[in-house]
């Protein structure tokens, strides 16, 4: 089965960049979908189709896909920023998640 | 706005089974939509997210990982707009807050506010 790799956690001051990379066997080949979790909360989308902004979540998010990487961006993050971070993909009909990154600001 | 509304929390014993629901609201399906569904992820505490399956009710087409297979049914009430995860045979390792999530071609737009199952002895 498919697995996808994420870095437990990702420590930046606020105004820095913050990557996000989640990896898997060709994964430019796949669409990814990234969601951000607080602490208690619903997950909800940030990122869909490797790069494309859902309605309502700032410009500071991108994404990108290519080899075995995809990476989500946060550029000047913002404390509001601090969650867990997960990546998605479907793999013939089935839903495969990263095992989520924990993001400090 | 879409939302998704879940059934509260549950504590079931070991051995047991439980039943989910998931009522969506503010919009309205409309038959063609071949690639809508709805989704069940569960997070155990402290884990990260675990992907169950998903039901496309326009198809009455399903799709379990293979961890849940036989353990678990979905199933959706299309004149209530409601979404159901039925678990069986609970185990210890079952305690966990499961989400729905709807989803739209293969994006997972909405999520459910999550139910907390516990199996206790």
């Amino acid at each position: 089965s498919y697995e996808l790799s994420q870095r437990p956690s990702v420590s930046v001051s606020p105004g820095q960049t913050a990557t996000i990379t989640c990896s898997g066997d060709e994964l430019h080949n796949r669409f990814v979908s990234w969601f951000q979790q607080k602490t208690g909360r619903s997950p909800v989308l940030v990122m869909f189709q490797d790069s494309r902004r859902p309605s309502g979540i700032p410009e500071r998010f991108s994404g990108s896909n290519s080899g075995n990487t995809a990476t989500l961006t946060i550029s000047g993050t913002q404390t509001m920023d601090e969650a867990d971070y997960y990546c998605l993909i479907w793999d013939s009909s089935t839903g495969v998640f990263g095992g989520g990154t924990k993001l400090t600001v | 706005q879409v939302r998704l509304v879940q059934s509260g929390g549950e504590v079931k014993n070991h051995g047991a089974s439980v039943k989910v629901s998931c009522k969506a609201s503010g919009y309205t399906p409309t038959k063609f939509e071949s690639s809508f569904g709805f989704t069940w992820v569960r997070q155990a505490p402290g884990q990260g997210l675990e992907w169950m399956g998903w039901i496309n009710p326009h198809i009455s087409h399903t799709n379990y990982a293979r961890k849940f297979q036989g353990r678990v049914t979905m199933t959706t009430d299309a004149s209530t707009n409601t979404a159901y995860m039925e678990l069986r045979s609970l185990q210890f390792d079952d305690t966990a807050v499961y989400y729905c999530a709807r989803v739209v071609g293969e994006l997972l737009d909405n999520w459910g506010q999550g139910t907390l199952v516990t199996v206790s002895s």
